[in-house]
């Protein structure tokens, strides 16, 4: 069964500090593909970043990176510099190719920066 | 800006009402999703849509029923609501088959079944 486990409920970091947020996956698929999202307390879930599992660099997009190590099915979200708007649960999710563009979730990572 | 409607962001209902929660996608979007949230669980998919139309199961299904007539619009039915089915509540809609696309997720509706 496809399943994405993250193992932090919840942490805290300084402001200012960098934070990884840390996402296991398992998949037998050759093709597939990890995203995170944000969501904060308002509800609306937010794109961050996507890693594609044949991509050879690590994703970036601003202060977010995605630390992908393949062999180890692990796709962590690292964020940089944080800031007090970066509190909010954080959701790890899977998609594969072969199967309607079904997504799985992880059950969530609540960040709480502190000024 | 493309878009994600859900009709309602709050809603109370009695147990054994039947229940609509209705989300609209304008981004001609192929495939339509619902999922609960609820806490430590993360998002379980219930019942997605890959044309109008048509539906598959998701991971929990059981207690609800989708509607899809147009292609823009994505019903999720609860037959008879029960207080288990107090959450969350996601529509997301993706392009289609080809690539890879993240979901565009609506402001999701928080039900609560007394």
């Amino acid at each position: 069964a496809q399943k994405i486990t993250q193992t932090q409920p919840g942490m805290f970091v300084q402001e200012k500090e960098a934070v990884t947020l840390d996402c296991t996956y398992d998949t037998s698929d050759p093709s597939y593909g990890l995203f995170w999202y944000k969501q904060p307390s308002s509800g609306e879930m937010i794109f961050l970043i996507y890693q594609g599992s044949y991509d050879q660099q690590n994703a970036t997009e601003g202060r977010y990176s995605l630390n992908f190590q393949k062999a180890r099915k692990s796709a962590n979200l690292v964020i940089s510099a944080s800031q007090l708007g970066d509190s909010a649960m954080y959701f790890c999710a899977m998609w594969r190719e072969y199967n309607f563009n079904k997504f799985y979730f992880g059950s969530g990572t609540k960040l709480n920066v502190k000024p | 800006d493309v878009k994600v409607t859900q009709s309602s962001r709050y809603l109370v209902k009695r147990t054994g009402e039947k229940v609509f929660l209705e989300c609209v996608q304008d981004m001609d979007h192929e495939n339509m999703f619902w999922y609960r949230q609820d806490p430590g669980l993360g998002l379980r998919l219930i019942y997605f849509s890959y044309d109008v139309k048509m539906k598959e199961k998701g991971d929990i299904p059981e207690g609800y029923s989708v509607s899809r007539e147009k292609k823009e619009r994505f019903s999720l039915i609860l037959e008879s609501a029960s207080t288990n089915q107090t959450s969350m509540y996601l529509c997301a809609s993706t392009p289609g088959a080809s690539g890879v696309e993240s979901q565009f997720f609506g402001p999701g509706t928080r039900l609560t079944v007394l």
